[in-house]
């Protein structure tokens, strides 16, 4: 079985560039999370989807991050414009249909982005 | 927000011994996960406990949970070279999300 799969790895950007990042999650999760995890620390949620729709964003700074999960399985995460504070590991993780607190998430590799 | 803080926030160790690290957390939850993260890899879930259960076995790995006070350990007995990573406790509340602690780094020595 496949994991979730995070493109790309690696991304250097300047400061006030646009990036994105892609997820694809495991086949047949219907939750999707995007995590921030800064080093040293543990990944903090930004957003999470059940299906198709972002049922918990409270964490997602909207003035310049964006998210979508169109037909429900690939997701994007998108920053614009990125500053010096956002170099940092963006995880995805998926899981099966939520269902009373059982809650195991399946982490990708994630994308380390610098922004200088 | 980080829920849950780790005790010690480094462990260094011989391997064959057993490796300790403690959780502790702030509000009411459903469960509580333990996750490891090896340098430059994604996080790979462990066990999970529930507010109901008090201690769970998985292999090498034994985890206990107090919910009197709010805190968990994990346990790894007979460490290896390989155990060497970043632990990190992450608890469930009614949101039905991870709130990750900032993690124990652990380093086995060969």
């Amino acid at each position: 079985e496949a994991g979730v799969v995070q493109s790309p790895r690696y991304k250097i950007i300047e400061k006030k560039q646009p990036v994105a990042f892609w997820c694809n999650p495991i086949s047949g999760h219907n939750t999707l999370y995007w995590y921030l995890q800064n080093l040293g620390q543990g990944p903090e949620l930004l957003i999470r989807y059940e299906n198709e729709e972002a049922v918990d964003d409270s964490q997602l700074p909207k003035d310049r991050f964006s998210a979508e999960r169109l037909k429900g399985v690939d997701s994007t995460l998108k920053i614009q414009p990125a500053e010096l504070g956002d170099s940092a590991v963006y995880l995805c993780a998926s899981s099966p249909r939520t269902s009373g607190s059982y809650n195991e998430q399946f982490f990708g590799p994630g994308t380390r982005l610098t922004v200088l | 927000s980080q829920q849950g803080e780790e005790d010690p926030q480094a462990l260094s160790i011989q391997e064959g011994e057993n490796a300790t690290m403690n959780c502790s957390y702030k509000t009411s939850i459903n469960n509580l996960q333990w996750y490891r993260q090896n340098s430059g890899r994604g996080l790979v879930h462990l066990i999970l406990i529930r507010s109901n259960e008090r201690e769970k076995h998985s292999g090498r790995l034994r985890v206990t949970l107090d919910t009197s006070k709010k805190s968990s350990s994990l346990l790894i007995t007979a460490s290896r070279a390989a155990d060497t990573a970043s632990y990190f406790c992450a608890t469930v509340t009614g949101r039905r999300a991870l709130t990750f602690g900032s993690g124990t780094r652990l380093q086995v020595q060969p």
